[in-house]
């Protein structure tokens, strides 16, 4: 298995241009999570699946933000109408389902990052 | 609302030496798991060492231990022998058991001086 693969490692926009991220887990994980990170801060949570289905989502994630995971293998981040203060690293991220390994054992992804001009 | 605390932007150590990087958290949960993740410079994060709450002994991974103080909500990082390679961000991150939701600190920077 290679890990967990994001593409495109790299993006620039324009603002109010839409883009997608998409995310390969490691196969054997069913569950999958993204999450954002800015210079000098941590991740932060945005949302998260268990095979297909989308489990939670962060009250900070506008509307122009949409997961998808639709046949609970790859997923994809979309964000519509782009705006400065979307530029970030948008980290994928993922496991095994709670019982298998501990909540939180997370194996991240390279990262996709995103400037808007 | 859980949050994590790390009070150390920037850390650095002597190669061979020992360092300890802080971490606190605050959370109302008895159940959760406590990580020390790594992100060197342009590469994936990844897992370090984890803790059980409810386990009182503290972790230990080859040169890397934790200090886990759950009274005080604390859980600090020791790397012995430190090595250039373990120059990296580190993140201490916090999850309840039965969550999906991991939050992270703002990381501490170490870097290994030669």
């Amino acid at each position: 298995d290679t890990g967990v693969s994001q593409d495109p490692r790299h993006k620039i926009t324009k603002r109010g241009q839409n883009v997608t991220f998409r995310c390969d887990p490691i196969s054997e994980h069913n569950r999958l999570y993204w999450y954002r990170q800015t210079l000098g801060q941590g991740p932060e949570f945005l949302t998260y699946f268990q095979n297909e289905a989308q489990l939670e989502k962060s009250r900070l994630l506008s509307d122009r933000f949409s997961a998808e995971r639709p046949k609970g293998s790859f997923s994809t981040l979309e964000i519509q109408r782009t705006e400065q203060g979307d530029s970030a690293m948008y980290l994928c991220a993922s496991s095994f389902s709670a019982g298998r390994t501990a909540p939180g054992e997370l194996f991240f992804g390279e990262g996709s990052r995103l400037t808007v001009l | 609302a859980q949050t994590v605390t790390q009070s150390q932007p920037e850390m650095s150590v002597q190669e061979a030496e020992t360092v300890t990087l802080s971490c606190t958290y605050d959370t109302s949960e008895s159940d959760y798991y406590l990580f020390w993740y790594k992100q060197p410079p342009s590469r994936q994060m990844i897992l370090v060492i984890r803790q059980e709450a409810y386990k009182q002994q503290n972790a230990t991974e080859n040169r890397f231990s934790v200090n886990f103080q759950k009274a005080a909500k604390s859980f600090s990082l020791k790397i012995s022998d430190s090595q250039l390679g373990d120059a990296a961000m580190y993140f201490c991150a916090y999850t309840r058991t039965n969550a999906g939701k991991s939050t992270f600190g703002d990381g501490t920077t170490l870097t290994v001086k030669p």
